[in-house]
């Protein structure tokens, strides 16, 4: 069975510092994509970043970047220099060669002033 | 616009009417599934449509939710003798292929509230 595991119900962080948001999956599939998502107040589901099972480097985008460890079924994502904007829910999801997404429950980040 | 759209952005019914809810993907996206979210919880998968294959219907939750996709394109997703427990929001999502490497781009959502 796939899984996927956000323990950080809700976090805090004080502008322009780094705050990382855990994740970690259970899967034997040795093929699976990772995803993290930003849910803004307003609803919208919006993509961060992605990380193939077999990608040897951590992805990065912007101020976003994912450190994956594998041996460990790990895929926390890190915010440098976080934003007020960056304030919303952050949902960690895996993929497979197949038809799903399974998506976390989700961490509520609240960047403080 | 570019985006994935969804019609109506809110619906209020009451418990035992029937609702359609509508997503209109991407041009060109053959993948589309239905998520829902209720109220302070993650996404849970619903449904899954893949070109003209045949639907993973493997998360629709009772007998009493269905869709359909026509031409490849548009879906909607019907709600038969709405129950209270159905008040969510329902998010549509398309893709560019059936990979795990391309990521899914959502509509607004509709957010369904069943009196």
């Amino acid at each position: 069975a796939q899984k996927i595991t956000q323990t950080q119900p809700g976090m805090f962080v004080q502008e322009k510092e780094a705050v990382t948001l855990d994740c970690t999956y259970d899967t034997s599939d040795p093929s699976y994509g990772l995803f993290w998502y930003k849910q803004p107040s307003s609803g919208e589901m919006i993509f961060l970043i992605y990380q193939g099972s077999y990608d040897q480097q951590n992805a990065t985008e912007g101020r976003y970047s994912l450190n994956f460890q594998k041996a460990r079924k790990s895929a926390n994502l890190v915010i440098s220099a976080s934003q007020l904007g960056d304030s919303a829910m952050y949902f960690c999801a895996m993929s497979f060669t197949g038809n799903q997404f399974y998506f976390g429950t989700g961490t509520s980040l609240t960047v403080i002033p | 616009g570019a985006g994935v759209s969804q019609s109506p952005s809110n619906k209020v019914t009451e418990k035992g009417k029937d609702v359609e809810l509508r997503c209109d993907p991407i041009s060109g996206h053959t993948a589309l599934y239905w998520y829902r979210q209720s109220l302070g919880q993650g996404l849970e998968f619903l449904i899954y449509f893949q070109g003209n294959s045949a639907p993973d219907k493997s998360g629709l939750p009772s007998d009493r939710f269905s869709a359909e996709r026509t031409g490849g394109s548009v879906s909607t997703l019907t709600i038969q003798r709405t129950q209270q427990e159905d008040s969510a929001v329902y998010l549509c999502a398309s893709s560019l292929v059936r990979i795990q490497g391309h990521e899914q781009y959502f509509g607004p959502g509709t957010r369904l509230t069943v009196t």
